[in-house]
């Protein structure tokens, strides 16, 4: 038990559906992450929020729309998704400040068809 | 861009096996982390390392910070089945009191026959 928790864990959608992740952590942090991990590619940092405000943006296409409306939750909104999006997507948390552990959830395996 | 290669990519031996996984950038890091990462599974955190030449052990497994932090190994003595996973490392640089952003390698596939 690593105190974030990721829903749906797993998630089937079309590319013209609209639908969303949720994440939340349960261990006092101040920053949390989305990530992506696909097959045959290192994970990739796709949004850093940081006291509740975003200060990274990792070129991420505009189809990915990040919310976090408090330290606790961070929600990643999908609209018109690609096949090429079908991933785990993780969600960590870590202290803004001072701290070096990046805590994960057990991720959303999403499917794009 | 910073990068973290990891080798081997695969590994597979038996039980009561030596092996050692290598974490290498051409990057400086403030700090290094190991993941062990399931099937279905987030990664989760097995140690960090700060100072460089830092080694930490934690039972069969052993961590090694190069002395320049720029390189990493994982040693796993006897392994056993139950150590089966994608180890993970990635190296943090503090992003302006923002959090700490990770640079993560490519991972490792082990796998321990019984």
């Amino acid at each position: 038990e690593t105190g974030v928790t990721q829903t749906p864990r797993h998630l089937v959608m079309g590319m013209t559906n609209k639908k969303s992740l949720k994440c939340e952590q349960h261990l006092g942090h101040n920053a949390m992450y989305w990530y992506k991990q696909s097959a045959k590619k290192p994970l990739e940092l796709m949004f850093v929020y940081s006291l509740e405000e975003r200060v990274e943006n990792n070129s991420v296409p505009s189809r990915f729309s990040p919310e976090c409306p408090n330290s606790s939750h961070l929600f990643l909104h999908l609209h018109t998704l690609q096949p090429e999006d079908s991933a785990l997507y993780l969600c960590a948390s870590s202290q803004a400040t001072g701290g070096y552990e990046q805590y994960f959830g057990p991720g959303t395996r999403l499917t794009v068809t | 861009t910073q990068l973290l290669e990891q080798s081997p990519q695969f590994l597979s031996i038996q039980e009561g096996e030596n092996l050692t996984v290598y974490c290498n950038s051409s990057s400086v890091f403030s700090s290094l982390q190991w993941y062990r990462q399931e099937p279905g599974e987030g990664p989760v955190l097995l140690v960090t390392v700060v100072t460089g030449g830092e080694v930490k052990k934690l039972k069969r497994l052993t961590f090694q910070f190069g002395d320049a932090r720029k390189d990493s190994s994982l040693h796993i003595t006897a392994a056993q089945p139950g150590d089966t996973g994608l180890y993970l490392c990635a190296g943090q640089t503090p992003y302006n009191n923002a959090g700490n952003m990770l640079t993560f390698g490519g991972g490792t596939r082990l796998m321990v026959k019984p």
